[in-house]
């Protein structure tokens, strides 16, 4: 019930591409959805953020698209660059949860020259 | 956007000795604090949550006579490893959340070696 599931565990891509990473939870009760970057040896820093009542965001070269029905969100990196090579978390937090993020696995992503 | 420091950056010590991990919320007042620890190529483990001026939450398997947590200000946390072993080698992040309880912003984390 308190999981999230993230895939890909990595990802490769051309500069230019558009990444996807998916994430699926269970619990009905988690209302915030952030995605985290995270560079080698640094904390993990908030990249976008979306709540369950609205379909898409969008924040510069990130978005989010968010289906409750299916309870899968995913990140959508545009005209990816290789500064945008780090590791990224989905993450999940629900008032059932004590307002604890739960965290997905985790993708590495790698986006050559 | 909201910051979050963490000191030491990283901290090399022998086995059985104590280590201080501050954490501080430089322009923010963060009633909640939550200490994590994360193994290379893992996600980020929960270890701890607390709140200014009570005890803190500790997670299931997370020893809390091992991992002191103090919250004594809306501004600082502190997390004590106490007689530290090599398998307290980690990387330990803090995190802070403001007293709005929206977004919860991460330190640059802690790098801990015990020898």
């Amino acid at each position: 019930q308190q999981q999230v599931k993230q895939s890909p565990q990595s990802l490769i891509v051309q500069k230019g591409g558009i990444p996807i990473i998916n994430c699926a939870y269970e619990n009905t009760a988690f209302d915030y959805f952030p995605w985290y970057q995270q560079f080698p040896g640094k904390g993990p820093a908030l990249l976008i953020a979306i709540r369950p009542d609205v379909s898409e965001k969008k924040e510069g070269r990130f978005t989010i698209s968010f289906n409750k029905s299916a309870k899968q969100f995913s990140l959508h990196i545009m005209d990816s660059q290789p500064g945008d090579s780090a590791t990224y978390f989905c993450a999940a937090r629900g008032w059932s949860s004590g307002s604890r993020l739960t965290f997905g696995e985790g993708t590495q992503l790698t986006v050559n020259p | 956007g909201a910051v979050v420091s963490q000191h030491p950056s990283r901290v090399i010590c022998k086995s059985g000795t104590s280590v201080k991990i501050e954490c501080r919320s430089l322009d923010f007042q963060a009633t909640t604090m939550f200490w994590y620890r994360q193994f290379p190529k893992q996600s980020l483990m929960l270890m701890a949550t607390s709140n200014e001026g009570s005890k803190a939450t500790y997670e299931q398997g997370v020893e809390k006579d091992k991992f002191l947590i103090n919250h004594a200000s809306l501004t600082l946390s502190t997390l004590t490893v106490t007689s530290a072993h090599p398998e307290d080698s980690s990387f330990y992040i803090c995190s802070a959340r403001d007293a709005r309880g929206q977004t919860q912003y991460f330190g640059p984390g802690t790098r801990l070696l015990v020898l």
